[in-house]
């Protein structure tokens, strides 16, 4: 199974919203990530877990919370967000944080309204 | 701030022509990769280049790399419809191989 999952596709929330996205994989890679694609933009690093443990925070705002809850999970936790955080999130996975090949999972599109 | 800048933004070409993509970076590097996207999904790994080699091969693709210059390029010869994507390139350094950085991006179009 060479394939990174993310839920839900699509949302959409309100500013004073509480919502979650997902990524999921089963390669036993032991590092994920988390970026976010504005439109016709490359993707930015926001995070990333190494054997479950947060690593690099790119100096993302805390109303973005990620979680590691086990080697196959990621979440994002999303509170209060503005409508300039809409875009794509995107989430990753490789073997180790050593290995540069990452397997992107197909994003989750979040509109802030 | 991104590492790499791509040219052309955009390119439209007819199908069984080759594309070429040039990145070019600013810092020293451990390797380079590409990436393809197609519209609003996730990111496809299409080859990587370390630094101490100068050209790559796969398939349709090649790939070059000049540290000199600190450039790279893609070349995608006998294009396809399904080619059309963006293509990204991607650099890590040596002391941080997590953390790529993607250059800016061409948009590919393929033209029947």
């Amino acid at each position: 199974d060479t394939e990174v999952t993310q839920t839900p596709k699509h949302l959409v929330m309100g500013m004073t919203n509480k919502k979650s996205l997902k990524c999921e994989q089963h390669m036993g890679h032991r590092a994920m990530y988390w970026y976010k694609q504005k439109a016709k933009k490359p993707p930015e690093l926001m995070f990333v877990y190494s054997y479950e443990k947060l690593s690099i925070n790119e100096s993302v705002p805390s109303r973005f919370s990620p979680e590691c809850p086990n080697s196959s999970l990621l979440n994002l936790h999303l509170h209060a967000l503005q409508p300039e955080d809409s875009a794509l999130y995107l989430c990753a996975s490789s073997q180790t944080d050593r290995t540069y090949e990452q397997y992107f999972g197909p994003g989750t599109r979040l509109t802030v309204t | 701030s991104q590492q790499g800048e791509e040219d052309p933004q955009a390119l439209s070409i007819q199908e069984g022509e080759n594309a070429t993509m040039n990145c070019s970076y600013k810092t020293s590097i451990n390797n380079l990769q590409w990436y393809r996207q197609n519209s609003g999904r996730g990111l496809v790994h299409l080859i990587l280049i370390r630094s101490n080699e100068r050209e790559k091969h796969s398939g349709r693709l090649r790939v070059t790399l000049d540290t000199s210059k600190k450039s790279s390029s893609l070349l995608i010869t006998a294009s396809r419809a399904a080619d059309t994507a963006s293509y990204f390139c991607a650099t890590a350094r040596y002391s941080s191989a997590s953390k790529i950085i993607f250059g800016s991006g061409t948009r590919l179009s393929i033209r029947p």
